[in-house]
């Protein structure tokens, strides 16, 4: 596709539910990364991808919090036993990696955990 | 601890006018910054960058100004439009990853 598409575009799970969110990054585009937005702020970087490998996940809030892209394309964010402090905008963003480049975003994933 | 601010969550403007949004940054060691614009229910869209070997860069109505030694940054917007009505993020990146800022909510009035 042209862009970065996520899914879904939202998300209600009850308290204690398991949620998958889905980042289809622009085809060919070697860094994928996660942000996760709470109401008021700016986005914080949670993970990197470098094509298949996870070089950075020094943002990721708990172990409930999962990222994996298998094939280096396609990534999946997890978050276990879902909180209320979960509540976010999940937002992916893919770029053609080194330094400075220009990072797309995706329209994001609006997770609510009631 | 807060690398990137942006101390003003909203601002208004008169369509025609210039809006000038503020960042300010601790970190000497940035050499790039970005500024985003998002709107309602949508990811963040790129639309100007300066690298820290310049202290201007235009893009038709945006231009970026950048001043190294008070650490401070700012989007010009001239002439507003409604259509300019979002929230803007000035970012860095660190290494790879993106330090943004808490954004201003612009809103340019008809």
């Amino acid at each position: 596709g042209a862009g970065v598409s996520q899914s879904p575009r939202y998300k209600v799970a009850k308290r204690g539910q398991d949620v998958a969110l889905r980042c289809d990054p622009i085809s060919g585009h070697v860094s994928l990364f996660w942000y996760q937005q709470a109401l008021g702020q700016g986005p914080e970087f949670l993970t990197y991808f470098q094509n298949e490998a996870q070089l950075d996940k020094s943002g990721l809030p708990s172990d409930r919090f999962f990222a994996e892209r298998p094939e280096g394309s396609v990534s999946t964010l997890k978050i276990q036993r879902t909180q209320q402090e979960d509540s976010a905008v999940y937002l992916c963003a893919s770029s053609r990696g080194g330094i400075n480049t220009e990072a797309f975003f995706g329209q994001g994933t609006r997770l609510t955990v009631v | 601890d807060q690398q990137v601010k942006q101390n003003s969550p909203s601002l208004s403007v008169q369509e025609g006018r210039i809006s000038i949004l503020n960042c300010d940054y601790t970190n000497s060691m940035f050499d790039y910054f970005l500024w985003y614009k998002k709107y309602p229910a949508e990811g963040p869209t790129f639309l100007i960058s300066i690298s820290s070997i310049k202290d201007k860069n235009e893009d038709g109505r945006f231009t970026v100004f950048l001043n190294k030694s008070a650490k401070h940054l700012s989007l010009h917007i001239v002439p507003s439009q409604p259509g300019d009505s979002a929230v803007y993020f000035c970012a860095a990146p660190r290494t790879y990853k993106y330090i943004f800022g808490t954004g201003t909510r612009l809103k340019v009035l008809a």
